[in-house]
């Protein structure tokens, strides 16, 4: 399954609501994740199952779809969320989505 | 406390072979379905493979880009999972992550690095 993420990157100013989208090459339902990974680090999941926030991440994140068709949110970006965000997909054998660099304006 | 150590990168000739270890404790590693994720320097997240425990039969799925020259195995008496890879290639350049589950991965090694040059 082909996983197509966008933008590939972005800039935004601290505050703003930033999204991101995900789309799977065939039906997923709603077996998708997404992640945070800073440089030199593992991956940090932050939402599993399309839209569930993972335990002890700020709310701040989001996540929505089913199907083939998912998207990210973060409602107020904090400079801290400056990383390269990943969405995955576990319907069938797992794949990760292009990833999207987000960085501060 | 979950922890995952990885171990066993280098620089690998191509066409060789390297194996990497992933050390476990923290948890029944029998119990778990253990993964191997990979990135190229620069790149995306790419999904090398996993193995299932026992209780799903300690079956083993992989990525079409690795198929047939990587393997991964467990020995759940050290709860160590293992990558062995074989015939390797310069584009099998990366840090190898090792991760509990498949789906839903909450935890994470800190990554090897392999490079794979002549």
């Amino acid at each position: 399954i082909q996983m197509t993420q966008s933008p590939s990157s972005l800039s935004a100013s601290v505050g703003d609501r930033v999204t991101i989208t995900c789309q799977a090459s065939q039906d997923i339902s709603k077996y998708l994740n997404w992640y945070q990974q800073k440089p030199g680090k593992a991956p940090n999941l932050l939402i599993y199952d399309a839209s569930n926030l993972e335990t002890g991440v700020p709310p701040r994140f989001s996540g929505s779809g089913s199907g083939t068709d998912f998207t990210f949110t973060i409602s107020s970006l904090q400079p801290e969320d400056i990383a390269t965000y990943y969405c995955q997909q576990y319907d069938n054998l797992p794949s990760f989505g292009g990833g999207t660099k987000v960085e501060i304006k | 406390e979950v922890q995952l150590v990885e171990s066993g990168g280098g620089l690998v000739q191509p066409g060789r072979s390297l194996r990497l270890s992933c050390t476990a404790s923290g948890f029944t590693f029998a119990d778990y379905t253990m993964s191997w994720v990979r990135q190229a320097p620069g790149k995306g997240l790419e999904w090398v493979g996993f193995i299932r425990s026992k209780a799903y039969g300690g079956t083993t799925e992989y990525a079409a880009s690795v198929k047939g020259r990587f393997t991964i195995s467990r020995d759940d008496s050290k709860s160590i999972a293992y990558l062995q890879m074989n015939s390797l290639k310069t584009e099998d350049t990366a840090v190898y992550f090792c991760s509990r589950d498949w789906g839903r991965v909450v935890y994470w090694g800190q990554g090897t690095l392999v490079i794979v040059s002549s």
